[in-house]
């Protein structure tokens, strides 16, 4: 079975201080991990996948397989990047998602 | 970027009616679309998988009866809830994906529709 863990429902930073939202996973195999932003009133949107390995609007992270984990990061957070964030496991390409409980992130100016 | 959209975006029907939702591929072909559920402050919940031209994949736990899904062409699917209740009240998304684009796949998903059964 896989499973995805976001340990923290809620996460507030100031403005210019690094954030790192937490991921966890459980799987068998090597999943493609991913995470996902939904700004307010707006649709989930992919914001980067692990195997792509690049840092979109700040943002990174990196699989680590020994650690089962997927932490997003950025090293100064912007008010702008307040949002829900999911991060999500698919066993192959394009095939079903399996999402953590979400964090919310504030970024306080 | 290719676009998903859903109608209704809101609808509110009374309990034991049934209600449809439609999600639709703008600018590509969906080969596969996917129907999530969200509570409240909760998680996304995948309901089932919708191959056009098969029959859909429910998972574990949801009533393939009452949630009965239409894949029957590359740019829309549909979830028509039957006999609704209060109790499935939620919030509907779906999400689509193509073999057509370069590289890996990537599910865009739709602004989903809020179901509320009185």
């Amino acid at each position: 079975a896989q499973r995805v863990t976001q340990p923290e429902k809620l996460l507030s930073v100031f403005k210019g201080a690094p954030v790192e939202l937490k991921c966890n996973y459980s799987y068998s195999g090597s999943p493609e991990l991913f995470w996902y932003v939904q700004y307010s009133r707006q649709r989930l949107q992919l914001l980067l996948r692990h195997i792509s390995r690049e840092s979109i609007k700040g943002f990174t992270a990196d699989l680590n397989k020994g650690e089962t984990s997927f932490h997003l990061k950025k090293p100064f957070a912007q008010e702008e990047d307040s949002a829900m964030y999911y991060c999500a496991l698919s066993a192959t390409s394009g095939s079903r998602l399996t999402f953590g409980e979400g964090t919310q992130l504030t970024v306080n100016p | 970027g290719a676009v998903v959209s859903q109608h209704p975006s809101r609808v509110i029907c009374k309990s034991g009616t049934s209600v449809k939702i439609e999600c639709r591929s703008l600018d590509f072909q969906a080969t596969t679309m996917f129907w999530y559920r969200q509570f409240p402050k909760q998680s996304l919940m995948l309901m089932a998988t919708s191959n056009e031209g098969s029959k859909a994949t429910y998972e574990q736990g949801v009533e393939k009866d009452k949630f009965l899904i239409n894949h029957a062409s590359l740019t829309l699917s549909t979830l028509t809830v039957t006999s609704a209740h209060p109790e499935d009240s939620s919030f509907y998304i779906c999400s689509a994906t193509s073999p057509a684009t370069s590289g890996p796949y990537e599910q865009y998903f739709g602004p989903g529709t809020r179901l509320t059964v009185t």
